[in-house]
């Protein structure tokens, strides 16, 4: 089973500030990773899917990149509206596994 | 636009088998180009894969959950069913039906959840 590590766990920041996320696999997955945000109370809303494309309708603020093991999530300049918990998904093979999240907090 | 609504018993009890039905509107689940799934997520951690099933019959479970846990469809009722046996307080969580992507069996739309507790 591939088994995905998500760095860091949480994080505190303020608005305008460059965030990065970080996902690494356990084996390589090619680009089949997927970004999710999830507010409190609410089902997970994806953000990237094929490790960089923008899922429709999501800020240009958010980028994805990486390919193989390692994966990035950049908020260019985080905003109210971001402070969330994130989760990266490998669907490259089953079973499908979701990284541990990475709570972003308000500074 | 498409729903998904999950439904089913807030408590458990210990031992016994927990029961969720995921009711679609707005599509079919025989539409051909989805799997329809299951996700949950325990109090304050992280997302869990439980397993996804296919109208034409393939079925996926999660290897840590084979052993207590079924998909079925029905589709003259458009909705898909969750069954999990011998559960645990463990089995506490949040439970989310999803629709996935066929070729890439990615989660493209949630439900809202239900939670699920686990408790004599």
């Amino acid at each position: 089973d591939i088994q995905m590590t998500q760095s860091p766990s949480s994080l505190s920041a303020s608005v305008g500030d460059r965030v990065t996320i970080t996902c690494r696999a356990s084996q390589g997955i090619r680009n089949d990773l997927a970004w999710y945000q999830q507010k409190s109370g609410k089902a997970p809303q994806r953000l990237i899917y094929a490790a960089s494309s923008l899922q429709s309708g999501v800020p240009s603020r958010f980028s994805g990149s990486g390919s193989g093991t390692e994966f990035t999530l950049t908020i260019s300049s985080l905003q109210p509206e971001d402070f969330a918990t994130y989760y990266c998904l490998q669907h490259n093979s089953y079973p499908l596994a979701f990284g541990g999240g990475t709570k972003v907090e308000i500074k | 636009q498409l729903q998904l609504q999950e439904s089913g018993p807030g408590l458990v009890k210990p031992s016994e088998t927990l029961s969720l039905t995921c009711s679609v509107s707005g599509g079919s689940i025989t539409g051909g180009s989805h799997y329809w799934g299951w996700i949950r997520q325990s109090p304050g951690k992280g997302l869990e894969w439980i397993g996804n099933i296919y109208y034409a019959g393939s079925i996926f479970y999660n290897p840590s959950l084979t052993s207590r846990v079924s998909m079925s469809m029905d589709t003259s009722k458009n909705h898909f069913s969750l069954k999990l046996t011998s559960i645990t307080a463990a089995d506490t969580a949040v439970y989310y039906c999803a629709r996935l992507a066929l070729r890439l069996s990615l989660p493209d739309f949630w439900g809202h959840g239900t939670l699920v507790t686990v408790s004599s």
